[in-house]
């Protein structure tokens, strides 16, 4: 386990299809983060998972949108009905459940680069 | 406002010079400061943390002003290869969360 894993590193789609991405964390990671990336902006938050359990989302995350973690393991994010809109890099990100400053970074992913059509 | 602003640049910083950047945060009660780097079309990677007291990692220094909520990172003597968007990070709510969030980045460019 060398790091964090996301497939594919791109997707292009036409409007109106749905795409989903997965992302394998670091196995001893608790916690899994997804992103969204623009160009020229800094990474969005747009939901998290401790385990299997979605602790939070971001009112980005419209019901388009959805993020599972079944078995607190690996994770999908699916996107519904893709808009021109959705074109961004989608980053997925592990750590550790944090005890110390030194815990609270991430890993990153390379990133789902996704194109819309 | 933005959470956690910062200067786009881009800095053009001849090799061997300082260069030096700021980004201010607007939650008080921020808890974890950090600077990632990221190259052109790559994912961000933990360049380091930022203390209280201020650190230093090689040719890299970072300080923290809790009264003017900002922070602040210096490259001394720089390298081609430290070209990259520098994004400043700010955990609000510590031990409670660990969600970052991340200001625009400040994009450095080292010239010969």
């Amino acid at each position: 386990d060398t790091g964090v894993s996301q497939n594919p590193r791109h997707k292009i789609t036409k409007r109106g299809q749905n795409v989903t991405f997965r992302c394998d964390p670091i196995s001893e990671h608790n916690r899994l983060y997804w992103y969204r990336q623009t160009l020229g902006q800094g990474p969005e938050f747009l939901t998290y998972f401790q385990n299997e359990a979605q602790l939070e989302k971001s009112r980005l995350l419209s019901d388009r949108f959805s993020a599972e973690r079944p078995k607190g393991s690996f994770s999908t994010l699916e996107i519904q009905r893709t808009e021109q809109g959705d074109s961004a890099m989608y980053l997925c990100a592990s750590s550790v459940i944090p005890g110390q400053v030194e815990d609270y970074g991430y890993t990153f992913g390379s990133g789902t680069r996704l194109t819309v059509v | 406002r933005k959470e956690v602003e910062q200067d786009p640049g881009p800095f053009n910083v001849p090799e061997g010079a300082t260069v030096a950047f700021n980004c201010t945060y607007s939650n008080s009660a921020s808890q974890s400061f950090f600077w990632y780097r990221q190259d052109c079309r790559k994912e961000p990677k933990l360049l380091m943390s930022v203390y209280s007291s201020g650190n230093e990692d090689g040719r890299f220094t970072a300080q923290l002003n809790r009264a003017s909520q900002y922070i602040s990172l210096l490259i001394r003597d720089s390298k081609l290869s430290d070209s990259a968007t520098y994004l400043c990070v700010v955990n609000p709510l510590g031990a409670a969360g660990n969600k970052l969030t991340f200001g625009g980045g400040t994009r450095v460019l080292v010239k010969p």
